[in-house]
């Protein structure tokens, strides 16, 4: 099946500093969501991706969708501490409308 | 975007009971899921809720273990059945409607004793 490995595993930046995580797939994916997870909490959806190439904003966060569409990166632009959480990738392919979960990216932001 | 409450958003409960677990969207969607999520871990499916009929379950899960229930276009229960320590878990509702954007409920977590 679709599977999804999603990179790093864990961050520890300092305040201010830019962070870059991904997601790569070993099948085709039509759709890339990024979502946000703090403790607590659901997963708060961040940014939609819908085409190869695609690069998209939402305030300090920019998401884009690979060129290959196997893969998708999110960066965040100069974090503060509320950035802190889980961020996960999920991808959604031809079959059945099922999103396929990466594993997370725990940041921390230390101030 | 869909705003999506659960109900109860915690419980701990004793093996070998029950518990059901309300969702409620405040639009109609098309599809409702429902999710698994150990502690620190991803997400996993258990199952699309359908309207009108039965749930379509992930491998690995069963209808008598979480049998499902979508009366309309906004609501839906998940019942967790028989409980064991390895149940506890946070269980998420989601829903999508009509593009790709799916969204989530806050999740209950359940613990079972």
């Amino acid at each position: 099946g679709q599977q999804l490995n999603q990179s790093p595993q864990s961050m520890f930046i300092q305040e201010g500093e830019d962070v870059s995580m991904n997601c790569t797939s070993s099948s085709i994916f039509n759709t890339w969501l990024w979502y946000k997870q703090e403790p607590g909490e659901g997963p708060v959806l961040l940014i939609a991706l819908y085409k190869a190439g695609e690069l998209t904003s939402n305030g300090r966060l920019t998401a884009q969708f690979g060129i290959t569409r196997k893969d998708s990166f999110l960066n965040i632009s100069a974090s503060i501490p509320s950035d802190v959480g889980i961020y996960f990738c999920a991808g959604q392919g031809n079959q059945g409308g099922k999103l396929i979960f990466g594993q997370g990216t725990e940041l921390s932001v230390k101030p | 975007s869909a705003v999506i409450s659960q109900k109860p958003s915690r419980d701990i409960c004793q093996r070998g009971t029950s518990l059901t677990i309300q969702c409620q969207v405040d639009s109609q969607v098309t599809m409702m899921f429902w999710y698994r999520q150990q502690p620190g871990q991803s997400l996993t499916l258990i199952a699309t809720a359908n309207q009108g009929s039965e749930a379509t379950y992930e491998s690995g899960f069963v209808i008598d273990k979480f049998p499902i229930s979508r009366p309309n276009l906004t609501f839906s229960t998940l019942t967790v059945s028989n409980m064991s320590p390895e149940d506890s878990s946070i269980y998420l509702c989601s829903a999508r409607s009509g593009g790709y954007e799916q969204y989530f409920g806050p999740g209950t977590r359940l613990t079972v004793t």
